[in-house]
């Protein structure tokens, strides 16, 4: 098993821009969730689901969107970044319980 | 206003001793907790969890301790290898066991743990 994939591992963008953030897993994990990390700070919950189709905010959901067609994969798409968005995003899947496995994470410099 | 805050940035101890890393919350709500375990570019590694109705679980050199009534949990590492040098963050959540990933992170310790 790959576990938690994400793609792209950096990117810079420019204020204004968008991009589409890929997390996928091959657990068959109906849980995903997306956090990011900003610097000298814990995790906070942007979006998550718990099955295809079904997704919901979290903590910090202004400025992004998420969908989940299938059960493997979960992206996370940034419109009109602003330098607030800098930070590194986590993907995460589990089965029971809180977030078990995290993806190595996508930084993310908006300037 | 921070509900989960580790206290400690940092955090240095000599290999095979122990490693006590703690974690203190003020919402009495919270009913299940989490410790991760985080290397640089990496991402967080699920360490072990306890609920609310235990006050200690154990998994091989990992335990936790809760102490509900002080607000306060902690991670033991016994013996302490070098491999375990590490942030480790502690993370809380309702009754839903954190199903729903609204877990309220801490900051995090970064464990050093020299040979």
């Amino acid at each position: 098993n790959a576990g938690v994939t994400q793609t792209p591992k950096f990117r810079i963008l420019k204020i204004g821009q968008s991009m589409t953030l890929q997390c996928a897993q091959d657990m068959n994990h109906n849980y995903m969730y997306w956090y990011r990390q900003d610097p000298g700070m814990g995790l906070k919950l942007i979006y998550y689901s718990v099955g295809a189709g079904i997704t919901d905010k979290g903590e910090v959901p202004n400025g992004y969107n998420v969908s989940r067609s299938t059960t493997e994969d979960f992206p996370l798409r940034l419109e009109l970044a602003a330098p607030s968005q800098t930070s590194v995003y986590f993907c995460a899947s589990k089965v029971a319980g809180g977030p078990k496995f995290f993806g190595p994470g996508t930084r993310l410099t908006v300037l | 206003d921070q509900q989960v805050k580790q206290n400690s940035p940092s955090l240095s101890v000599q290999e095979g001793r122990i490693s006590i890393l703690n974690c203190d919350y003020t919402n009495s709500m919270f009913d299940y907790f989490l410790w991760y375990k985080k290397y640089p570019a990496e991402g967080p590694t699920f360490l072990i969890s306890i609920s609310s109705i235990k006050d200690k679980n154990e998994d091989g050199r990992f335990t936790v301790f809760l102490n509900k009534s002080a607000k306060h949990l902690s991670l033991h590492i016994v013996p302490s290898q070098p491999g375990d040098s590490a942030v480790y963050f502690c993370a809380a959540s309702g009754r839903d066991g954190g199903s729903q990933g609204n877990l309220i992170f801490g900051k995090g310790t970064k464990l050093s743990v020299k040979p």
